[in-house]
């Protein structure tokens, strides 16, 4: 099955720096990886997801670039700001979204 | 705006106990999805349901089950509590396998002690 991995577990910017937080998955079959948010005390929320016929994507300070080849997928976080504080997690999946997540990454932002 | 719901946020239970945890969505979605979510390993799958009375396992369906009686909801079962299933138990529930976002609801912490 699926298997992926997080890295780093935590990280500590300053606000105004760039985050990259990174996933390796094990399945070539998987073709739609989402990054989700989940803020202290509340539901994870997507924030992009890239699919795999894309390699990259990008919404306003977020970005996530895909490599097929080398099976990983990162997500960038520029100018970073406190309320970005949260713990992201990555995930991959086939049909019918069965999804396997990565174990997270907590990001904190400094003033 | 989507809406899911959990029976409840915080439950404490006994060993042995059957437990039960309902997960509603209000917006006609057709895949509904139980997590468990634990530090350190991020949320894994416990079943999920694309449809009525249909249910798949996960990657870690040893001593639940599930129910989903009515489109709209979808409950998890703990046949027999044990301490190991001390958890957050997260509902999520998705439009259709081409809508990609799952939206979650807001957690159910569970203590079996």
């Amino acid at each position: 099955g699926e298997n992926v991995e997080q890295h780093p577990s935590t990280l500590s910017v300053q606000e105004g720096d760039s985050a990259v937080i990174k996933c390796t998955y094990s399945d070539s079959a998987s073709n739609y990886f989402p990054w989700y948010k989940q803020e202290l005390g509340k539901r994870p929320q997507l924030i992009i997801d890239i699919r795999s016929n894309v390699g990259e994507k990008k919404d306003q300070r977020i970005a996530v670039t895909l490599n097929k080849t080398a099976k990983h997928f990162s997500l960038h976080i520029t100018e970073t700001q406190p309320e970005d504080s949260a713990v992201y997690f990555c995930a991959a999946g086939t049909g019918f979204q069965k999804l396997v997540f990565g174990t997270g990454t907590r990001l904190l932002v400094s003033p | 705006d989507v809406k899911v719901t959990q029976s409840s946020r915080y439950l404490v239970k006994r060993t042995g106990e059957k437990v039960f945890l309902e997960c509603v969505q209000d917006m006609d979605h057709e895949n509904m999805f139980w997590y468990r979510q634990d530090p350190g390993l991020g949320l894994r799958l416990i079943y999920f349901s694309y449809d009525v009375k249909m249910k798949e396992k996960g990657d870690i369906p040893e001593g639940y089950s599930v129910s989903r009686e009515k489109k709209e909801r979808f409950s998890l079962i703990l046949e027999s509590a044990s301490t190991n299933q001390t958890s957050m138990y997260l509902c999520a529930s998705s439009f259709s396998i081409l809508e990609g976002e799952q939206y979650f609801g807001p957690g159910t912490r569970l203590t079996v002690t």
